[in-house]
């Protein structure tokens, strides 16, 4: 079956800092991933995609991710993190037929300090 | 930029009562969406729609659960007789023509509380 793992609940991390979040997926064949971003009251707010290509793509926010097929991977990375960062991220999975639903991880909520 | 709209913000409604979520996607997308996602929980898929039908359905999406597109604008969720564990934010979503590569755009949600 279809999944995303977020292993991380909660990250901390210092202003200036660099930020590596985790996502494994499993998926039958090639997918189509996505990070999104979730503020407090807000919506789901699109950071980057991958589908085929360049296996580093390249976001809004300075953020980006690797997709690594060996390790059914999709990290998300930004080498310095602002306070404003803080949120909760979501990697997802889309399928590639039907309707092209999206099978969320649980999310990781990353804080940053001062 | 174009956005997806979702009203109310926040509805409160007593169990057993029906209940219409309002959403006006992004206005040249072709595919709509509803998620839902309980306090504390992931995101869940509830329905996809595409071409004035249901193309696909998660098992969360039972008889209870309608949806409709009125009119060339708006994007509904209809729960007939709500539960307690109907209670989460719901989320509508639209993205454009073509693959399903295409990303979703999401609305900010509504906070649906059952009492």
């Amino acid at each position: 079956a279809q999944s995303v793992t977020q292993p991380d609940i909660h990250i901390t991390v210092s202003e200036g800092a660099s930020l590596e979040l985790r996502c494994n997926y499993s998926y039958g064949a090639t997918p189509y991933l996505f990070w999104y971003v979730q503020s407090p009251g807000q919506g789901l707010q699109l950071l980057l995609k991958y589908f085929s290509g360049d296996t580093l793509v390249q976001g809004i926010k300075g953020f980006e991710a690797e997709f690594k097929r060996s390790q059914s991977s999709f990290n998300l990375r930004k080498p310095s993190v602002h306070w404003s960062d803080a949120a909760e991220y979501f990697c997802a999975v889309g399928h590639t037929w039907q309707g092209g639903k999206l099978i969320f991880g649980q999310g990781t909520e990353l804080s940053v300090k001062p | 930029e174009p956005e997806v709209t979702q009203t109310p913000s926040h509805q409160v409604t007593q169990m057993g009562q029906e209940v219409i979520l309002r959403c006006v996607p992004i206005s040249n997308h072709l595919y709509f969406y509803w998620y839902r996602q309980i306090l504390g929980q992931k995101v869940e898929f509830l329905v996809s729609f595409y071409n004035n039908e249901i193309s696909e359905k998660s098992e969360i999406f039972d008889d209870q659960f309608s949806v409709e597109r009125p009119d060339g604008s708006n994007f509904t969720l209809k729960i007939r007789s709500t539960k307690l564990e109907d209670s989460a934010m719901y989320f509508c979503a639209s993205r454009g023509q073509g693959d399903s590569n295409q990303p979703q755009h999401f609305g900010d949600g509504t906070r649906l509380s059952i009492l």
